[in-house]
């Protein structure tokens, strides 16, 4: 019953370090997605793909990027940390069908660049 | 540039009242409308909504969509204090890409 699975809950990154977000989940879905959340600004979506070896920007992908080799891993790199990525990431995935809006998310990454 | 509109952004209410909460939006290729519920962690979804003019209903909460006017409410009767949570309306386009507003914060006091 695992689910999404994102590592590592909490984080504290030095200005300009790297890192990677891991997501997995275990649904076979086609569909994965990080956004970040900060206070009173809802879900902002970074990337997303549609199915492995395919990616796509969203609103906010400056400074972080995304493979997808496989269906069931979706990381997310910061190259080069900025305080501005100080935020809560979630991973999200869904089946691929037109049938379904339901995403269902990871517990979140606080993330905190100092 | 696609875009996801919600209001009130915050609500304070009494407990037994009715609240509704709106979503405007503006979206090339359109899909659906969601609707999701933000307690204290990960969003949990509520509704999705496809077609103008038919109401979902799960309990005390409804939801409808009008495709026309592009804006979607949402519904909650007889509130209880455990609907205080965050409230958030995406759209889902046709290259699947899903949008969020920045959410309803609604605090319902007993």
């Amino acid at each position: 019953n695992a689910g999404v699975t994102q590592t590592p809950k909490f984080q504290v990154l030095k200005t300009g370090q790297s890192m990677t977000l891991q997501c997995a989940q275990d649904m076979n879905h086609e569909y994965m997605s990080w956004y970040r959340q900060d206070p009173g600004m809802g879900l902002r979506l970074i990337h997303y793909s549609v199915g492995a070896g395919i990616t796509d920007q969203g609103e906010v992908p400056n400074g972080y990027n995304v493979s997808r080799s496989t269906t069931e891993d979706f990381p997310l790199r910061l190259l080069s940390a900025a305080p501005s990525q100080t935020s809560v990431y979630f991973c999200a995935s869904r089946r691929g069908s037109l049938n379904t809006g339901e995403l269902f998310f990871g517990e979140g990454s606080r993330l905190t660049v100092l | 540039e696609d875009k996801v509109v919600q209001s009130p952004l915050s609500l304070v209410v009494h407990e037994g009242d009715t609240v509704t909460l709106n979503c405007s939006y503006e979206v090339t290729n359109f899909r659906s409308l969601l609707w999701y519920k933000q307690e204290k962690k990960a969003p949990t979804f509520l509704f999705m909504l496809t077609s103008s003019g038919i109401e979902k209903k799960s309990g005390r909460l409804s939801s409808i969509l009008d495709k026309k006017e592009l804006f979607s409410i949402l519904n909650i009767t007889a509130t209880q204090t455990g609907d205080s949570a965050i409230y958030l309306c995406a759209n889902m386009n046709r290259d699947d890409k899903i949008i969020f507003g920045k959410g309803t914060r609604l605090h319902i006091l007993p």
